[in-house]
C-alpha cells in the first residue's frame, strides 16, 4: 500500500530533550516536506525537500531541523523542544508536477511539557 | 503577510444538498491550488487540485472553480454525504507545481446531517 508512515504517533517529552520525529515514504517520490497543524493556524509548512541532499526552510522553520539523505527518509529534529512546539505534526511526499499534491501521514502529536 | 484565507469557517448541510466552500488568496503569483479534506484524526486527503490556466475542473462529485480577477476559488460538493463531514483546507503554491512551498488556508468545517 502506498503511504507515508510517521512515528511516533503519540509523543511527551521535556523541554530541551532531543527528539527526532521519523517520516518515510514507499512510492518514490522526489519531494517531501513536514508541516504543523494548530488550532486557529491551520497548516504552515516548517521544511520541504526536492531531493535527497536538497531541503529548503518552509515558513516556520525555527526550532526544527531536517536532513534527506535518502528518497524515502525525511526525518524532523528537534535538537531542544520547547512548549511552543507543543503541536500536531504531519509528514507528506509528492511525486512532483502532475501527481496530484501531497500525500499526507496520518500524524504525530508532540506535547512539550 | 500574503496567505490563503476562507470566507466562511463552518458551513452545515442537508444531505443530499450541495456544498460550496470558498477561498481567497492574496497573492496573485500564486498559479498552482489544491484542496484537501482532514477527517478528525487524520491527515489531509487530496480532493482536487487546478492550475492558474484554468476556470475550471471537475472531478467525481467535486468541482473547483477558480476567478483569478478576484483572487478566489470555491469548491463545489455535489449531493453532499455524511462522509463528507471534514474540514477543507485550500492550499496554494507558486511555479505551477504540487510540491515545494505550500500555504494553506485555514480550513472550513463542513458537517452533514443526515
Amino acid at each position: 500500500e502506498a503511504q507515508v508512515t510517521q512515528n511516533p504517533r503519540y509523543l511527551i517529552t521535556v523541554t530541551g530533550k532531543k527528539l527526532t520525529v521519523t517520516c518515510s515514504q514507499n512510492m518514490n517520490h522526489e519531494y517531501m516536506s513536514w508541516y504543523r497543524q494548530d488550532p486557529g493556524l491551520g497548516l504552515r509548512q516548517i521544511y520541504y525537500s526536492m531531493n535527497v541532499e536538497v531541503t529548503d526552510k518552509g515558513d516556520v522553520p525555527e526550532g526544527y531541523k531536517v536532513s534527506r539523505k535518502e528518497k524515502r527518509n525525511f526525518p524532523l529534529i528537534l535538537e531542544s523542544p520547547s512548549p511552543n512546539q507543543t503541536s500536531l505534526y504531519f509528514c507528506a511526499s509528492s511525486g512532483g508536477q502532475g501527481a496530484g499534491g501531497y500525500t499526507f501521514g496520518s500524524g504525530t502529536r508532540l506535547t512539550v511539557v | 503577510g500574503e496567505s490563503v484565507g476562507l470566507h466562511l469557517p463552518t458551513l452545515s448541510v442537508q444531505e443530499g444538498d450541495n456544498s460550496i466552500i470558498n477561498c481567497a488568496y492574496s497573492n496573485s503569483a500564486s498559479d498552482y491550488f489544491i484542496w484537501y479534506k482532514q477527517e478528525s484524526g487524520k491527515g489531509p486527503q487530496f480532493i482536487i487540485d487546478i492550475r492558474s490556466n484554468m476556470d475550471k475542473r471537475q472531478g467525481q462529485r467535486v468541482t473547483v472553480l477558480l476567478n483569478k480577477t478576484v483572487k478566489h476559488l470555491s469548491l463545489q460538493i455535489a449531493a453532499t454525504q455524511p462522509g463528507d463531514s471534514a474540514v477543507y483546507f485550500c492550499a496554494e503554491t507558486r511555479g505551477g507545481t504540487s510540491y515545494g512551498k505550500l500555504t494553506f488556508g485555514q480550513g472550513t468545517i463542513l458537517t452533514v446531517h443526515p
